[in-house]
């Protein structure tokens, strides 16, 4: 089945600077890649997604871009700010079956 | 607008005692339905999801059970809890493919003592 790797376990920037999360997958058939972001304590909320039908995706301050090539997708955070701090889980779904697969999650702070 | 609540908001519970977790969707007609399961800090497994009344598909075996019983309603529960099932438990519903986004509700922490 579907295996979704997260490479950065937690991730530091200081404020103002960018932050790039990077997942790769292994299933070729996945065509749905969405983010989502869980502050402490709190439940997870969906933050930007991308299809497999196109390989950049912007949203004001978050880029998410995909390379189907090398099964690799990536979140980044432009100006990053204090409350952009969280964890994020990238994901990968098919479109066949109802099984959503999560990355294990990273930690980012964005220090003042 | 579309509503997720899920209940209750946290549970203390012994080992071996039944636990029934449940979730509410409202404004949203037939969802798929899913429960999530993420140990404390930890990644997210998938445990079961729904795609209509009455069908619930198992993803993975932690000897927990869920049922569908209505259109907006997703339970989830046990007849002995372990200490293993302790975490966080989330509800989620999305639209009639897995390939949309989810909307996850607040979640319930449960510590099996």
């Amino acid at each position: 089945g579907e295996k979704v790797e997260q490479h950065e376990s937690t991730l530091s920037v200081r404020e103002g600077d960018s932050a790039v999360i990077n997942c790769t997958y292994t299933d070729t058939a996945s065509s749905y890649f969405p983010w989502y972001k869980q502050e402490a304590g709190k439940s997870l909320h969906f933050v930007i997604d991308i299809r497999s039908n196109v390989d950049r995706k912007q949203s004001q301050r978050l880029i998410v871009l995909l390379d189907k090539k090398a099964k690799r997708f990536s979140l980044h955070i432009t100006a990053t700010q204090p409350e952009d701090s969280a964890i994020y889980f990238c994901a990968a779904s098919l479109n066949s079956n109802n099984r959503i697969f999560f990355g294990d999650g990273t930690q980012l702070v964005v220090k003042p | 607008a579309q509503t997720i609540h899920q209940w209750p908001v946290a549970e203390i519970k012994a080992v071996g005692s039944p636990l029934s977790l449940g979730c509410t969707i409202k404004g949203k007609s037939s969802p798929n339905l899913y429960w999530y399961w993420q140990a404390t800090g930890g990644t997210l497994q998938q445990l079961f999801y729904s795609i209509t009344v009455g069908q619930v598909e198992s993803v993975v075996q932690l000897n927990l059970s869920a049922s569908r019983p209505k259109d907006d309603q997703f339970i989830l529960s046990t007849e002995k809890l372990l200490l293993s099932h302790s975490g966080f438990y989330l509800c989620a519903w999305g639209g009639q493919t897995s390939n949309e986004r989810l909307f996850f509700g607040h979640g319930t922490k449960l510590s099996v003592l």
